[in-house]
């Protein structure tokens, strides 16, 4: 079956502007867990969707938000980029929120000059 | 806080054995083991659970001390597709997908 699709793969944004990512987890899977990925802080947890329900928050700034569709899609913003924000996005399926196994996507690279 | 993540890195050369800690200062529900090669994907290898119960690859070993917050992972007899970043992810419990993943280890396998 198909994996988890992240688009798009690539994006260079201004300071400033917003911009919004997109997650197709594996089909029947119901839960997407969103990760910012950079070389200095490593993976840290963004959000969890279930059942288009945020079930877990990170610790990041309210610029960042995201939501989930009824067919499981989600997709994530963030608002008035910075600098930092310059990272790999990676999504997460599940089959179901809890302790289970995780499959990612292949992540959107973002770069903010 | 993030779990450390021992060694940082580690060269190999293929049919060698390696071991990587991973300890954390927070009671743990579970630990979970991820692989990442580099322009890749995170690519699921085992989850280890309060209690004692596992979840993974046939071929992966590895252990869960409850008591000290402690995980290791084993990786035996070494293969040149054995390289990448190996990540572990702790679960404090509570319900949900929110793992906190250490820093990574760095393995090359070398012929």
């Amino acid at each position: 079956k198909a994996g988890v699709t992240q688009t798009p793969r690539y994006l260079i944004k201004t300071r400033g502007q917003q911009v919004t990512l997109s997650c197709s987890p594996i089909s029947g899977h119901r839960s997407v867990s969103w990760y910012q990925q950079t070389p200095g802080q490593g993976l840290q947890f963004l959000f969890e969707y279930f059942s288009e329900t945020q079930r877990n928050k990170g610790n990041f700034p309210g610029r960042f938000s995201g939501r989930q569709f009824s067919n499981s899609r989600s997709e994530m913003n963030v608002s008035t980029l910075e600098l930092g924000d310059s990272a790999l996005y990676l999504c997460a399926s599940s089959s179901k929120t809890g302790t289970t196994e995780a499959f990612f996507g292949q992540g959107t690279r973002l770069t903010v000059v | 806080q993030q779990p450390v993540q021992s060694p940082q890195a580690v060269i190999l050369r293929e049919g060698e054995d390696a071991v990587i800690n991973c300890s954390s200062s927070k009671a743990l529900y579970s630990v979970h083991w991820y692989r990442q090669k580099h322009g890749e994907a995170p690519v699921f290898l085992m989850i280890l659970l309060k209690g004692g119960e596992q979840k993974g690859h046939e071929k992966i070993s590895a252990s869960f001390n409850e008591k000290k917050q402690q995980s290791s992972l084993y990786l035996t007899a070494s293969q040149l597709s054995y390289s990448g970043t190996y990540f572990c992810g702790t679960d404090l419990g509570g319900g949900g997908n929110k793992l906190t993943f250490g820093t990574g280890t760095q393995l090359k396998v070398e012929l």
